[in-house]
């Protein structure tokens, strides 16, 4: 049981380049999600999904797009790559929604120069 | 949005001490997690606890959430507690999807 994994663990950018980032959960959990986290900050929502083909906006959803094609599976897109999306990508997935933990992923590391 | 405030920003303890760590919300929430993430960066589970007392070994955590706050506490702290402690909430009454607002997080360091 691998819990949440993340696909790549680092990857560097330049400006206007696009790419995927994978997460996948083997516990059957409807529910994923994606966050961001800055320097010194804590974690915000970029988007979320409550179930296979479904995805909703989160906080700070601009510049991305995701897709939920299989339940296990949660991608999340860059289409054109700014310096302002350098961050540490989370993926976290839970089986309730709000009545139940969040289980996330190592994290991505992007750097976008 | 919903307002997340966590104190201290920094905490400093020698190995052995106990701490207490807070976290203040603005609003009613329907869930509240406590996380703590390594210092190699992976983010840990630690309490799912929107009201009540939890106690998991030398870790435990109280919510009011009638006061909105909630407290967690580390006793006999080692050295493999360091790292960031990070309190996340959803706003009550809106949808239960589990959209996690996050506080900006306690920095603990426990010296030997």
């Amino acid at each position: 049981n691998a819990g949440v994994t993340q696909t790549p663990k680092f990857r560097v950018l330049k400006t206007g380049q696009s790419m995927t980032l994978l997460c996948a959960q083997d516990m059957n959990h409807e529910y994923m999600y994606w966050y961001r986290q800055d320097p010194g900050m804590g974690l915000r929502l970029i988007h979320y999904s409550v179930g296979e083909g479904t995805t909703a906006k989160g906080e700070v959803p601009d510049g991305y797009n995701v897709s939920r094609l299989k339940k296990q599976n949660f991608l999340l897109g860059l289409e054109s790559a700014a310096p302002s999306q350098t961050s540490v990508y989370f993926c976290a997935s839970s089986v309730r929604g709000s009545a139940g933990e969040q289980y996330f992923g190592p994290g991505t590391r992007l750097t976008v120069t | 949005g919903i307002q997340v405030e966590q104190s201290p920003p920094d905490l400093i303890l020698q190995e052995g001490a106990n701490s207490t760590l807070r976290c203040n919300f603005s609003d009613s929430v329907n869930n509240l997690q406590w996380f703590h993430q390594n210092p190699w960066g992976q983010l840990i589970n630690l309490f799912y606890i929107p009201s009540g007392t939890k106690q998991n070994g030398r870790l435990s955590a109280t919510t009011v959430a009638t006061e909105r706050y909630s407290l967690l506490y580390i006793s006999s702290s080692q050295t493999t507690d360091s790292g960031v402690y990070f309190c996340a909430v959803e706003r009550a009454g809106g949808t239960s999807y589990g959209k996690l607002t996050f506080g900006q997080g306690t920095i603990l360091t426990v010296h030997p």
